[in-house]
């Protein structure tokens, strides 16, 4: 089946710097969903994504599709605390649009 | 908040008990579905309803028993879990058949212990 594989898994950075993570997956997706996750609660969506090569930001995430269509990366600029939770990268499966493929996440840590 | 409510948060339960999940969604939405998460693991797919028909099963076992009254309302009926049954349940919607219609939103979800 599809598999969506995130890098980092992990990332302890200081207050203040960028972050970069990526999805990257050997199939294609034509959406990739970004979702975030605080402790004790449920992925949150952060930014659709549904063209090919697509920039799109959130405040101070940008993601972007990628030109292949089989990876995506999320950026996170001047990083603060509340940045810290579990990043899901996630796309529809292809037997099934609606049905989606999530990754395993990175989890984030800024240290003030 | 999303517009995604379930309940309770927690839940302790014995092998023997017998309890359920709840979900309810506010968003108008017309699929929802109940995800298991587990240390370490990506988010599995349970149970798929769409206009309250069970569109998906993906191999669960029959310990857990889905059930949808209408489209804003979801359960998860448990009975002799196991030990491994522990995860976080999360519920979530989606509103199919429209653009964006892979965007998902989920709930809190529910910290099942099984002791």
């Amino acid at each position: 089946g599809q598999q969506l594989n995130q890098s980092p898994q992990s990332m302890f950075i200081q207050e203040g710097e960028d972050v970069s993570m990526n999805c990257t997956s050997s199939s294609i997706f034509n959406t990739w969903l970004w979702y975030k996750q605080e402790p004790g609660e449920g992925p949150v969506l952060l930014i659709a994504l549904y063209k090919a090569g697509e920039l799109t930001s959130n405040g101070r995430l940008t993601a972007q599709f990628g030109i292949t269509r089989k990876d995506s990366f999320l950026n996170i600029s001047a990083s603060i605390p509340s940045d810290v939770g579990i990043y899901f990268c996630a796309g529809p499966q292809e037997t099934s649009g609606s049905r989606l493929t999530f990754g395993e996440g990175t989890q984030l840590t800024v240290n003030p | 908040e999303t517009g995604v409510t379930q309940t309770p948060r927690h839940l302790v339960m014995g092998m023997t008990n017998k309890k359920s999940l709840k979900c309810e969604q506010h968003l108008g939405h017309n699929a929802m579905y109940w995800y298991k998460q587990s240390a370490k693991k990506p988010l599995e797919l349970m149970f798929v309803y769409n206009f309250k028909e069970q569109t998906e099963n993906n191999s669960v076992p029959s310990r857990f028993s889905p059930e949808c009254p209408n489209s804003s309302h979801l359960f998860l009926h448990l009975h002799t879990l196991q030990p491994e049954d522990s995860a976080l349940y999360l519920c979530a919607s989606s509103q199919e058949g429209l653009a964006g219609d892979n965007e998902q939103f989920f709930g809190p979800g529910t910290r099942l212990t099984v002791l």
